[in-house]
């Protein structure tokens, strides 16, 4: 069992470039969540998928990010015109199901990204 | 915002005594925390969870409290190991489908 596996594990992108995180979760989840830390800062939630749905995104910026979980392939977590602002560790977490133990929770290793 | 928070951002404490983190929560729904421990380029690991209806609940070397009254947890680390340095995060899970997570406490070990 591969874990959950996030890449790149590190990504340079330039002002106004799109990047785009993949996060494969672990096999039998099918649950997947998106998380942003700023350096010395907690992990912020972004949102919240199942499989071709988007449960929660109430930690999304409202303009120039979006999240999907396909049917078949990784999440991804894409930024459109990043910023300067952007650059952060981004984390992906997978659980296999909507339970209430988080013990489930799986996180990944991170993909960190910098703006130029 | 965050409901729960941390209240030290360091800690450094001597090889083989024991680590106490603290971690304070404001909203009363929270019922169910869990303490994470993230080493340097990874991402969280689980270590340790505990319910709103438990006080007291004890890992490997670790042991969390709560204490409702003061909306207050804390973890305890048993002879504390080089292996041990690494930022913990206390998180509560209100709903059962996110984790808020606090801004976390550095542990240094002093050899």
């Amino acid at each position: 069992n591969a874990g959950v596996m996030q890449n790149p594990r590190h990504l340079v992108r330039r002002r106004g470039q799109e990047a785009r995180l993949r996060c494969s979760p672990m096999k039998g989840h099918s649950h997947v969540y998106w998380y942003r830390q700023l350096p010395e800062e907690g992990l912020k939630f972004m949102v919240y998928l199942q499989k071709e749905n988007i449960i929660d995104e109430s930690g999304m910026p409202k303009e120039r990010f979006s999240a999907e979980f396909p049917k078949e392939g990784p999440s991804i977590l894409r930024i459109q015109q990043v910023v300067r602002g952007d650059s952060a560790a981004y984390f992906c977490a997978s659980s296999q199901d909507r339970g209430y133990r988080v013990d489930g929770y799986t996180f990944g290793s991170g993909t960190r990204l910098t703006v130029v | 915002g965050e409901s729960v928070g941390l209240h030290l951002p360091t800690l450094s404490v001597q090889e083989g005594d024991n680590s106490i983190i603290n971690c304070a929560y404001s909203n009363s729904a929270s019922d169910y925390f869990i303490w994470y421990k993230q080493e340097s380029g990874k991402g969280p690991q689980f270590i340790i969870d505990i319910r709103s209806n438990m006080d007291k609940r004890q890992g490997q070397r670790v042991t969390v409290l709560l204490n409702k009254t003061v909306k207050h947890l804390s973890l305890q680390i048993a002879a504390t190991q080089p292996g041990d340095s690494a930022v913990y995060f206390c998180a509560d899970n209100i709903r059962g489908d996110k984790i808020i997570f606090g801004k976390g406490t550095r542990l240094h070990i002093l050899p």
